[in-house]
């Protein structure tokens, strides 16, 4: 079984509108989160990490939710430049562990 | 910001070459990071060191070797290059500790023919 799972989509969703992605994690002893972005032949960037609380940064919010084992995000009011790929990313031990990622595309 | 700098964007190499991809960070980092990405398998850990002259086999060490000489830099070595290694490579640094994200280079598009 792998570490994280994503569901790879493709989400297509119109501007403006909000979508959420869900990632589960299977080790119950992974530390920290991260969701990054990574665009079409780049790097993947940081977006955000995942508080135990919850965290929002403008747009986005991230949920942890340890009992179930899955971390989620939320993009509101959807713009043409967050077309992406989304990857989940958990650590546990000194080690990164990536979701293969989910693929948005905002469409106008 | 951090800064991660991979050497070159793009290489072409023959098979049974010696490939040398270098990655340099500026910001101290003690971990530091190679990975692959092919379409369909995401990112899969090939070597990462934790401190100088140290190194751990990741996922994928087969054909790879790495060499961490100073801290700010960590080098990925294809031994033979083959036309299975052909893939983006990335490397990446994070600071020691838990909550510590990673930080990328640009990547390097390698294409084995």
């Amino acid at each position: 079984r792998k570490e994280v799972e994503q569901d790879p989509g493709p989400f297509n969703v119109p501007e403006g509108a909000t979508v959420a992605f869900n990632c589960t994690y299977s080790n119950s002893a992974s530390q920290s989160f991260f969701w990054y972005r990574q665009d079409c032949r780049k790097e993947p960037k940081l977006l955000m990490s995942v508080y135990s609380s919850g965290n929002e940064d403008g747009r986005f919010t991230a949920q942890l939710n340890r009992a179930s084992q899955y971390i989620s995000l939320l993009i509101r009011d959807s713009k043409l430049s967050d077309s992406a790929t989304y990857l989940c990313v958990s650590y546990t031990g000194n080690q990164f562990y990536f979701g293969t990622g989910t693929s948005l595309t905002v469409i106008p | 910001d951090v800064k991660v700098t991979q050497s070159s964007r793009y290489l072409v190499k023959r098979t049974g070459e010696k490939v040398f991809l270098e990655c340099v960070q500026d910001m101290d980092h003690e971990n530091m990071f190679w990975y692959r990405q092919d379409p369909g398998l995401g990112l899969r850990l090939i070597y990462f060191s934790y401190d100088v002259k140290m190194k751990e086999k990741g996922d994928i060490p087969e054909g790879y070797s790495v060499s961490r000489e100073k801290k700010e830099r960590f080098s990925l070595i294809l031994e033979s290059a083959s036309t299975n290694q052909t893939s983006m490579y990335l490397c990446a640094s994070s600071r020691a500790g838990v909550g510590s994200p990673l930080h990328f280079g640009n990547g390097t598009r390698l294409t084995v023919t």
